[in-house]
């Protein structure tokens, strides 16, 4: 059965903070791992990494994957209030014959 | 706003009813996905759908049950409720799982069984 655990459950920081989220799996047949951040409503979709070792960037946000150690993590600098959130880590398996399997997500709060 | 349309939003209703979850996906998108997001259990694949074919089921009860019809819009429907179905219920869409692409969620149903 598809794994995936994420750490910390919880992370509080001050604004201006750096982070890192922590994304391990196990996973049939890998595909993609991929990154959501959910706030009221809907996950929105931030990252998807298939090779190891190369970094995703979408201004303060990166992430990188490592298929060997079967391993991902969200990096966040210079944090803001906006990016309070859930951040979920799913994986994709099956050869993408199947739907993600998501971890139970960091909840972050950035404190002003 | 993902594109992906999910009605009605919030839906209330009593034990041993029947209920029916719909969702139009984004533009192009021929993929469906559902899933069952409760607070002890997280966010779970229910079932997924590709053109209007069953592709792929997850930890779908077999009180639950889904269709896409031709237009690719699908449904989710939900019988003979219990209170424990009661959860946030999503959909996802995407191009094509061969392609490689992520999916996109709407906004939710969030269902409530009193």
């Amino acid at each position: 059965e598809d794994k995936v655990v994420q750490s910390p459950l919880s992370l509080v920081v001050h604004e201006g903070d750096t982070v890192t989220l922590n994304c391990s799996y196990e996973v049939t047949n890998f595909r993609s791992l991929l990154w959501y951040k959910q706030e009221k409503k809907a996950p929105t979709f931030l990252f998807m990494l298939t090779s190891s070792g190369i970094e995703k960037k979408s201004g303060r946000l990166s992430s990188i994957l490592d298929k060997k150690e079967l391993f991902s993590i969200l990096n966040i600098t210079a944090t803001q209030t906006g990016d309070s959130a859930i951040y979920l880590c799913a994986v994709e398996g099956g050869g993408g014959a199947d739907g993600l399997t998501f971890g139970k997500g960091t909840h972050l709060i950035i404190q002003p | 706003d993902s594109g992906v349309t999910q009605t009605p939003k919030h839906l209330i209703t009593a034990t041993g009813q029947r209920v029916t979850l719909r969702c139009s996906p984004r533009s192009g998108d021929l993929s469906v996905y559902w899933y069952q997001q409760s607070l002890d259990q997280g966010l779970q694949f229910l079932i997924q759908y590709y053109n209007g074919e069953e592709r792929a089921k997850g930890n779908i009860l077999e009180r639950f049950s889904a269709q896409q019809f031709p237009d690719l819009h699908s449904e989710l429907n939900l019988s003979s409720l219990e209170l424990g179905d009661s959860a946030l219920y999503f959909c996802a869409s995407s191009v094509d799982p061969s392609l490689g692409q992520p999916q996109h969620f709407g906004d939710g149903t969030r269902l409530s069984i009193l």
